[in-house]
């Protein structure tokens, strides 16, 4: 059974530039999240979905943030435009279950320089 | 706020040394509790979970946690680690309040050396 994926692994943007990074979680896991690590601090939620709605975006930093999950399959992450301190290591997560206890299965993480 | 502290972000150990990595958690309610494990240039990897029941819980390579409810910690340790155990170790918290989503702590590198 394929993991988590995630693509692309590495993206150097300048400031201003859009970015979209793509996740695709395991097959029938209709739960996906999107979380970022800034360097140096720890790992944030971001945002989560069940299928194709998003359940909770208490994590997004501001409207430059856009994330969609068409279909409830895989799901994208734009930033737009993007600024400096959007630099970090983005990682995606998808779940079985739709309850605290149940096992998020990670991604090897995008990581996005903005210049 | 919810979080987690590792108070340590670097931990030095020689190969066939024991090691403890701290974790604290903030909260009055119900939480559950994580150990990742994210090893050079690969994702996060469940290592093990406290959910309810023993307050010890193992993984399958040695790690052992032990859930301290009085003292809200969840502290990670090993007998003897193997060079192989070089890794981050994240520890995270859900809380049944939050549905799902996990609060992790800054991580510690753990770095082995012969």
């Amino acid at each position: 059974e394929a993991g988590v994926t995630q693509f692309p692994s590495h993206s150097v943007i300048e400031k201003g530039q859009t970015v979209t990074l793509r996740c695709d979680p395991i097959s029938g896991h209709d739960n996906l999240y999107w979380y970022r690590r800034v360097m140096g601090k720890e790992i944030k939620f971001l945002l989560h979905f069940v299928k194709e709605s998003k359940q909770d975006e208490s994590g997004m930093p501001n409207n430059r943030f856009l994330a969609e999950r068409t279909g409830g399959t895989y799901s994208t992450l734009k930033v737009q435009p993007a600024e400096l301190e959007d630099s970090g290591v983005y990682f995606c997560a998808s779940s079985q279950v739709w309850v605290a206890k149940d096992e998020q299965y990670f991604g090897p993480g995008t990581r996005l320089t903005v210049t | 706020a919810q979080s987690v502290t590792q108070l340590d972000s670097q931990v030095p150990v020689f190969e066939e040394a024991p090691v403890e990595l701290r974790c604290n958690y903030s909260s009055s309610v119900s939480v559950y509790l994580f150990w990742y494990v994210q090893y050079p240039n690969q994702g996060l990897q469940l290592l093990l979970k406290y959910l309810s029941g023993s307050t010890l819980v193992e993984s399958i390579n040695g790690f052992e946690a032990e859930f301290n409810k009085s003292q809200t910690s969840f502290h990670l340790r090993k007998p003897s680690v193997h060079i192989s155990d070089t890794a981050e170790y994240f520890c995270a918290v859900s809380y049944t309040g939050t549905a799902s989503k996990l609060t992790f702590g800054t991580g510690t590198r753990l770095q082995v050396t012969l």
